[in-house]
């Protein structure tokens, strides 16, 4: 059964960069035909997708966000990553990880909530 | 961008039948999956492509998907259905690709 287990600060100061690190496990981050996904909910707030990375190496990445957001992917530690700059309390949110398979996604972590505040 | 609207409730007794609709631009072109959401938990594929289940989702869950709207259908509705149901369907223009969500529906049981 596959898991994904999101980590990193849960608290961040304004204009700092957000990094979040998900872990994967009872499965290959390089298996072939799958995408690894940050997808994040601001509280009370819905679903908005962050970007993805292919098991290639490419990225996407939600165009209203592209300017900020960095993911990569760490096969040697089977986990990828997201970096976001220069916070705002509106990045305040629950940060979810996610594999996608085709157009959707099939499996989620936990999720780890990051607020931004001084 | 592409929009998905959804109603933001919708109520409906036990052993009724819920409908959660999911209105976008010809999302009769698009495939369709839905997703389920309980307070504090990630959310769950109950439909992808439309109208499939994935392993372990009772058949009370159901989709269709035609025109400009898709319909979640949750038959015999139970009281641990009780939870936020999201849309969601892949976007791919000249310029962009990735997943859109809808805005989401909260399911009261009453």
């Amino acid at each position: 059964q596959l898991q994904l287990q999101e980590s990193g600060s849960g608290l961040v100061k304004p204009s700092q960069t957000l990094s979040l690190t998900c872990a994967v496990s009872g499965g290959s981050i390089s298996s072939g035909g799958y995408s690894w996904s940050w997808i994040r909910q601001p509280p009370g707030k819905g679903l908005e997708w962050i970007g993805y990375i292919y098991h290639s190496g490419s990225t996407y990445y939600n165009p209203s966000l592209k300017s900020r957001v960095t993911i990569s992917v760490d096969r040697s530690k089977n986990q990828f990553s997201l970096k976001l700059s220069s916070v705002t309390a509106a990045d305040t949110a629950v940060y979810y990880c996610a594999r996608g398979k085709g157009d959707y996604t099939d499996y989620w972590g936990q999720g780890t909530l990051v607020t931004v505040s001084s | 961008s592409y929009v998905l609207t959804q109603p933001p409730s919708v109520s409906v007794a036990p052993g009724q039948t819920a409908r959660i609709t999911c209105g976008g631009n010809n999302i009769g072109s698009k495939s369709v999956h839905w997703y389920q959401q309980k307070p504090g938990q990630a959310p769950v594929l109950v439909v992808y492509d439309d109208s499939d289940r994935p392993s372990g989702i009772p058949e009370r869950f159901s989709g269709s998907n035609s025109g400009n709207t898709a319909t979640l259908t949750i038959s015999r509705v139970e009281a641990g259905d009780e939870a936020d149901y999201y849309c969601q369907v892949w976007d791919s223009s000249s310029d962009h690709q990735g997943y859109v969500f809808g805005t989401g529906t909260k399911v009261t049981v009453l």
